[in-house]
């Protein structure tokens, strides 16, 4: 079936420093999604990516789309404390707007 | 604005106990819900998912169980709670592509 993984599993930065998550199918998507989820919290959408190649921006964060469409990224530029948590990817699979979730990759930011 | 709901919040079971979680969304009709479990400090693995009352599909086999007996309600049941079944369990309900999630059942069995 569909994997979706992510580099790294887990990395510690300073605030201010960039942080990149790289998210990777073993399938071609039709979009990718990205989620927070910060500690005990539960996912939060923030963005779906659609076309090939397609960036996109949301104040410090960037996420990109692949051109084969099986790769994406989100770069976090000069982290804060409030960008600590989880984030995942996910692609669509199957019917019913299901969800493969990538493994995540967890960001901790000290000052 | 849409809204989903999770009970209870947290939740100590002993192994062999029946589990009973309730999921209610609002300001939506005839979503697509779905349950997922979270081991701490790992991914989401999607357990089941329905698109319409009393239809449930199964994505891992597994001693739990699930039901939709009203278009915005989405329960997640078992008779007998093994340890494995400790974890986060999240529901969710998706609009047109993405999903939004409840605030999440923490399940500890012991």
């Amino acid at each position: 079936g569909q994997q979706v993984m992510q580099i790294p599993q887990y990395q510690h930065v300073q605030e201010g420093e960039d942080f990149t998550t790289y998210c990777n199918s073993s399938t071609t998507l039709s979009n990718i999604q990205w989620y927070k989820q910060r500690p005990g919290g539960h996912p939060v959408f923030l963005i779906q990516l659609v076309k090939s190649g397609e960036v996109k921006k949301q104040k410090r964060l960037t996420f990109q789309f692949g051109e084969a469409k099986k790769n994406s990224s989100l770069h976090i530029t000069a982290t804060q404390t409030t960008d600590v948590g989880t984030y995942f990817c996910a692609g669509p699979t199957g019917t019913a707007s299901k969800l493969t979730f990538g493994t995540g990759t967890r960001l901790q930011v000290t000052l | 604005s849409q809204t989903i709901h999770q009970w209870p919040a947290t939740l100590v079971q002993p192994v062999g106990s029946p589990l009973s979680l309730e999921c209610t969304v609002e300001g939506t009709s005839n979503p697509n819900l779905y349950w997922y479990r979270q081991a701490a400090g790992r991914g989401l693995q999607l357990l089941f998912y329905s698109v319409g009352i009393g239809q449930i599909s199964s994505e891992v086999p597994q001693n739990l169980s699930a039901s939709r007996p009203q278009d915005r309600q989405f329960i997640l049941s078992s008779k007998k709670l093994l340890l494995s079944d400790s974890g986060f369990y999240l529901c969710a309900w998706s609009g047109y592509y993405e999903q939004y999630f409840g605030p999440g059942t923490r399940l500890t069995v012991t």
